[in-house]
């Protein structure tokens, strides 16, 4: 009965580098949903997907932010070319329905050097 | 557009004893959803309980309850016989309507740190 899996935990980038944050949802859910923390914040929206479609990006930023969720596979967060302020942790979350309970994954911990 | 508000940046509380986190929430929304989160010093968030707009019974999972107040539009969370387990971050969220186009989508508040004590 395995929960919602993200890897890695934590990613290391330089400036200028591409991050990929994965995240398998769990068994049965086919809505996957991607938050931002910084800091001593509380999470932020990004983007809501369901397989092979995006339903919701409006808190995405608009340049170098891009995620998917393809028929086969775990969802993908790419941040491209990474800078200090993507420092922060991301989470996954997914449910059976839109509108039902949202379960988290652990998160990933993206650093950029 | 909806908004959480959690005023307590940070509370204590003894060993067995019951604590009240405060959440106020707006939105214009007449169908919504309450929520509660936990995130321990780990990092990983942990549903804990939820209300909806419609229940008219306030929500109770195990030593977590949800003090609904409709017309105060606050969502307090109870937590009865506090253990030290329970130290931690604790986030409000909701979710809006399907027609506003807010159902998918969870507003957090900022959150309030649990310290609890011997």
């Amino acid at each position: 009965n395995a929960g919602v899996m993200q890897n890695p935990r934590h990613l290391v980038r330089r400036r200028g580098q591409e991050a990929r944050l994965r995240c398998s949802p769990m068994k049965g859910h086919s809505h996957v949903y991607w938050y931002r923390q910084l800091p001593e914040e509380g999470l932020k929206f990004m983007v809501y997907l369901q397989k092979e479609n995006i339903i919701d990006e409006s808190g995405m930023p608009k340049e170098r932010f891009s995620a998917e969720f393809p028929k086969e596979g775990p969802s993908i967060l790419r941040i491209q070319q990474v800078v200090r302020g993507d420092s922060a942790a991301y989470f996954c979350a997914s449910s059976p329905f839109t509108t039902d309970t949202q379960y988290f994954g652990p998160g990933t911990r993206l650093t950029v050097l | 557009a909806q908004k959480i508000t959690q005023t307590q940046p940070g509370m204590f509380v003894q060993e067995k004893e019951a604590v009240t986190l405060d959440c106020t929430y707006d939105t214009s929304d007449q169908s919504y959803g309450l929520f509660w989160y936990k995130q321990p010093s780990s990092g990983e968030m942990i549903f804990l309980i939820y209300q909806g707009s419609y229940d008219e019974q306030n929500a109770t999972e195990g030593r977590y309850s949800l003090n609904f107040q409709k017309a105060r539009k606050s969502a307090n969370l109870v937590i009865s016989a506090s253990q030290l387990g329970d130290s931690a971050m604790y986030f409000c969220a909701m979710r809006g309507a399907w027609d506003t186009g807010t159902a998918s989508k969870l507003t957090f508040g900022t959150g309030t740190r649990l310290q609890v004590t011997l």
